[in-house]
């Protein structure tokens, strides 16, 4: 079993709809969950950090985390054109320097 | 501005040939990664750097090579023994610690001719 598993997609939108992006993991000793957004042919850019079960919210964004099912989650409201990338989750166990990558999900957000 | 620099953002590498990507920060970040991406694949770390002078294997380093003998720089060599090097190599940088969060260059294309 993968440590992250992600939805690949491609993930299609009409700007303003509300994207929900999931990844699953394997291992409950993982503390620290990102969402990195990465434009075509650039390098990605931390969107958000957690390490605590529950919801946090930045703007539009906001990251889920449920530790008992091992699954996380990023929700984008109101979706923009410009929100089109792909979008890595990230997990970390947290003594180490290793993090552990989603393959990622293409976004497309149709105007 | 601080930030993290990749050169050359396109490289041709020929058969047999060694070549060299070129990672430099100003961010005075401790750590720095090298990552490479293949289409579908996510992220694959290659090596990994916490100090100077000090760099450790990540998960795919074979037929790679590092060296970190300044704080800002963190080269990159593709040598010969890797057969399959096309891909979009990643560098990035972090604080350091237990709190991971990697800040990235804009990454460089390696294609084989």
């Amino acid at each position: 079993q993968k440590e992250v598993e992600q939805d690949p997609g491609p993930l299609s939108v009409p700007e303003g709809a509300i994207v929900s992006l999931n990844c699953t993991y394997s291992n409950s000793a993982f503390q620290y969950f990102m969402w990195y957004r990465q434009y075509s042919r650039k390098g990605p850019e931390l969107l958000m950090y957690t390490y605590s079960s529950g919801n946090k919210e930045d703007g539009r964004f906001t990251a889920q985390v449920d530790k008992s099912s091992k699954y996380i989650s990023l929700f984008i409201r109101d979706s923009q054109p410009s929100d089109s990338a792909t979008y890595l989750c990230a997990i970390q166990r947290g003594s180490n320097y290793k993090l552990t990558f989603g393959k990622g999900t293409l976004l497309t957000v149709n105007p | 501005d601080g930030g993290i620099t990749q050169s050359p953002k396109y490289l041709f590498r020929k058969e047999g040939q060694n070549v060299t990507l070129s990672c430099e920060q100003n961010l005075n970040h401790d750590a720095m990664y090298w990552y490479r991406q293949d289409p579908g694949q996510g992220l694959r770390l290659i090596y990994y750097s916490q100090i100077v002078n000090d760099f450790q294997k990540g998960d795919i380093a074979e037929g790679y090579s590092v060296s970190r003998e300044k704080k800002e720089s963190f080269p990159l060599t593709v040598t010969s023994a890797q057969k399959n090097p096309t891909a979009f190599y990643l560098c990035a940088s972090s604080i350091g610690g237990t709190n991971e969060k990697l800040f990235f260059g804009s990454g460089t294309q390696l294609s084989v001719l």
